[in-house]
């Protein structure tokens, strides 16, 4: 069992739709990464967080470190958003989540 | 442009050889972090060095090693190489060793082996 799991590995949404991906650990951390890749390949960090919320544009990151949980949202969703999203657990190094790959249809 | 360099971008390469690949973190960043990522098994954690030393290690081959030089620059180094070694390999940097710190990825190298 990965130590980060995301949910859903892959996911399918119409333009305009809320999205919800999620994060689940199992090991200790101080904070944890959301990133997002690019079909190109290259990566994008979004949010760092260890607490509460965070909002950048149309993203939002929440983390609920009790329930050892996080979740990014992404609000009317856009084709540009279509790409692999990655939460990592910060420890004293980075934790993998396996990623979900989101496609967004116009 | 995360300020992380990486090269060579691609890479072709045949059975049994060795490379080198290269990566240079942002300015300041003392730990450099690589990554192998193929198309079945995501983002694979190999090794964390931090000011030169060794911090962490994951799944990487011994095979394979890395070193971090004092100007910061960071090779990785993938000898014997075998088909299953085709792989986009990462390096990320960050300010300090791990925890409450965003790491900076750099565009990746493609390698390809055949």
């Amino acid at each position: 069992k990965n130590e980060v799991e995301q949910s859903p590995q892959n996911l399918t949404a119409q333009e305009g739709e809320f999205i919800t991906i999620n994060c689940s650990y199992s090991v200790g951390i101080s904070a944890l990464h959301w990133l997002q890749q690019h079909p190109g390949g290259g990566i994008v960090s979004l949010f760092m967080l260890s607490s509460g919320k965070k909002k950048h544009g149309r993203l939002i990151a929440t983390i609920n470190i009790q329930e050892k949980h996080s979740s990014l949202h992404i609000t009317a969703s856009h084709p540009r958003d279509s790409a692999v999203y990655i939460c990592a657990g910060l420890n004293r190094k980075l934790i993998w989540g396996l990623g979900t790959s989101l496609a967004v249809n116009p | 442009d995360s300020g992380v360099t990486q090269t060579p971008k691609h890479l072709i390469t045949a059975t049994g050889q060795r490379v080198t690949l290269r990566c240079s973190p942002r300015s300041g960043d003392l730990s450099v972090y690589w990554y192998q990522q193929s198309l079945d098994q995501g983002l694979q954690f190999l090794i964390q060095y931090y000011n030169g030393e060794e911090r962490a290690k994951g799944n990487i081959l011994e095979r394979f090693s890395a070193q971090q030089f004092p100007d910061l620059h960071s090779e990785l180094n993938l000898s014997s190489l075998e088909l299953g070694d085709s792989a986009l390999y990462f390096c990320a940097s960050s300010t300090t060793q791990g925890a409450q710190t965003e790491a900076f990825f750099g565009q990746g190298t493609r390698l390809t082996v055949v």
